[in-house]
């Protein structure tokens, strides 16, 4: 069974800095996702990561594929307040989804 | 534009009524999920449907139904509704050979 695991849960940064999150997976996974919500909203898809060594990047944002480790990273470059929310990495096989917990950043100014 | 719509933003229900959520997508989409969202645990899944009238069942199935009767819609039923029910469902929709899952606005559910 895919399990999903994000961490930090909880990530506050200072405007210009750059932060990385984590999310390790379980067992070989089909394909990789990151999502953001915002507060009270639903969740928006930012990458999808198919293979090994994918790479992806919009805006500060990036997100990478190691599957011979298993980890998906989200990079953030240079922080700004509009990218606090929380972001979800979740796993696929066969159209069954696992989602890890979510990690909700805070930018502070 | 992908639309997914719920029946409803908000709504609150006491202890072992019936509900009723709804979930509509308007792009002939084959495949559609229910999960319920709670702080800390991420998403779950609860059930996913494939095709009209046919249903899976996720990670946490229990005190749930799902119906679909159409393609387009997808209804999670809480048979008799219980106050751990209280959170937050998500309704989501996607095509076969497709990677991108769109979700709907999500319902807070409140069991009282």
């Amino acid at each position: 069974e895919l399990k999903v695991e994000q961490n930090p849960l909880f990530l506050s940064m200072q405007e210009g800095k750059n932060y990385t999150i984590y999310c390790n997976y379980s067992t070989t996974s089909d394909r990789l996702y990151w999502y953001r919500q915002d507060p009270g909203k639903s969740l928006e898809s930012l990458f999808v990561l198919l293979s090994n060594g994918a790479v992806k990047q919009e805006g500060r944002l990036m997100a990478s594929l190691d599957t011979k480790a298993r980890l998906s990273t989200l990079h953030i470059t240079a922080a700004v307040h509009d990218l606090s929310a929380t972001y979800f990495c979740a796993g696929e096989n066969n159209n069954d989804m696992r989602f890890g917990a979510g990690t909700r950043l805070t930018v502070k100014p | 534009d992908v639309k997914v719509t719920q029946s409803s933003r908000y709504l609150v229900k006491r202890t072992g009524e019936k509900v009723f959520l709804e979930c509509v997508q308007d792009m002939d989409h084959e495949n559609m999920f229910w999960y319920r969202q709670d702080p800390g645990l991420g998403l779950r899944l609860i059930y996913f449907s494939y095709d009209v009238k046919m249903k899976e069942k996720g990670d946490i199935p229990e005190g749930y139904s799902v119906s679909r009767e159409k393609k387009e819609r997808f209804s999670l039923i809480l048979e008799s509704a219980s106050t751990n029910q209280t959170s937050m469902y998500l309704c989501a929709s996607t095509n076969s050979g497709s990677y991108e899952q769109y979700f709907g606005p999500g319902t807070r559910l409140t069991v009282t």
